[in-house]
């Protein structure tokens, strides 16, 4: 089974530009879960699709936002880039049962000069 | 407020040594725990923890949680450079499927 894709694996932009970041999850995997990872904060929980509806946010502002297609794919968009926005964004994959684990994704880099 | 919090920070061991990894929680309506092992690149799945008291064991590495007391232990006997990673901790909360993650536990394996 193909693992996770995360496109693109690098992006560099600018302040006030937007992003929009595309995740694939494991075949037969309803669920995706985005989090931002930076050294300061550790892994941080952006919200969590499941079935073309968002069942989970975390503490993000409104410029980050997502959604997820019928056939699970998921894009997450962020619009006016802050230099803080500057991060791993990996996604992960799962039954969307909450005994089940989730599968990570390599990851997006995105750089905000 | 819910907090995931690991220790050590970090850790540099020699390559043979037995090391153990915290992870205390403070959350509500808790379902289950996950470690995880990042190396640079994407966190993969080690040991999903739901009952108090069982230890989980794949080779070296054994973990187990404890619900009374709020914490759980992640285990790697005999390490290998092949070991050095961060170790992330996940709780799952009960109600939704939101997984909250700790700071992460760098460990660094030398020969």
């Amino acid at each position: 089974k193909a693992g996770v894709t995360q496109t693109p694996r690098y992006l560099i932009k600018t302040r006030g530009q937007q992003v929009t970041l595309s995740c694939s999850p494991i075949s037969g995997h309803r669920s995706v879960s985005w989090y931002q990872q930076t050294p300061g904060q550790g892994l941080q929980f952006l919200f969590e699709y499941f079935s073309e509806t968002q069942r989970n946010k975390g503490n993000f502002p409104g410029r980050f936002s997502g959604r997820q297609f019928s056939n699970s794919r998921s894009e997450m968009n962020v619009s006016t880039l802050e230099l803080g926005d500057s991060a791993l964004y990996l996604c992960a994959s799962g039954l969307g049962n909450r005994y089940n684990e989730q599968f990570f994704g390599p990851g997006t880099r995105l750089t905000v000069l | 407020e819910d907090k995931v919090v690991q220790s050590p920070l970090s850790l540099v061991v020699h390559e043979g040594d037995t090391v153990t990894l915290n992870c205390s929680y403070e959350v509500t309506n808790f379902r289950s725990l996950l470690w995880y092992k990042q190396e640079k690149k994407a966190p993969t799945f080690l040991f999903m923890l739901t009952s108090s008291g069982i230890e989980k064991k794949s080779g070296r590495l054994s973990s187990i949680l404890d619900k009374k007391e709020l914490f759980s232990i992640l285990n790697i006997t005999a390490t290998q450079t092949g070991d050095s990673a961060v170790y992330l901790c996940a709780v799952v909360f009960r109600t939704g499927n939101q997984f909250y993650f700790g700071t992460g536990t760098s460990l660094t394996v030398i020969p």
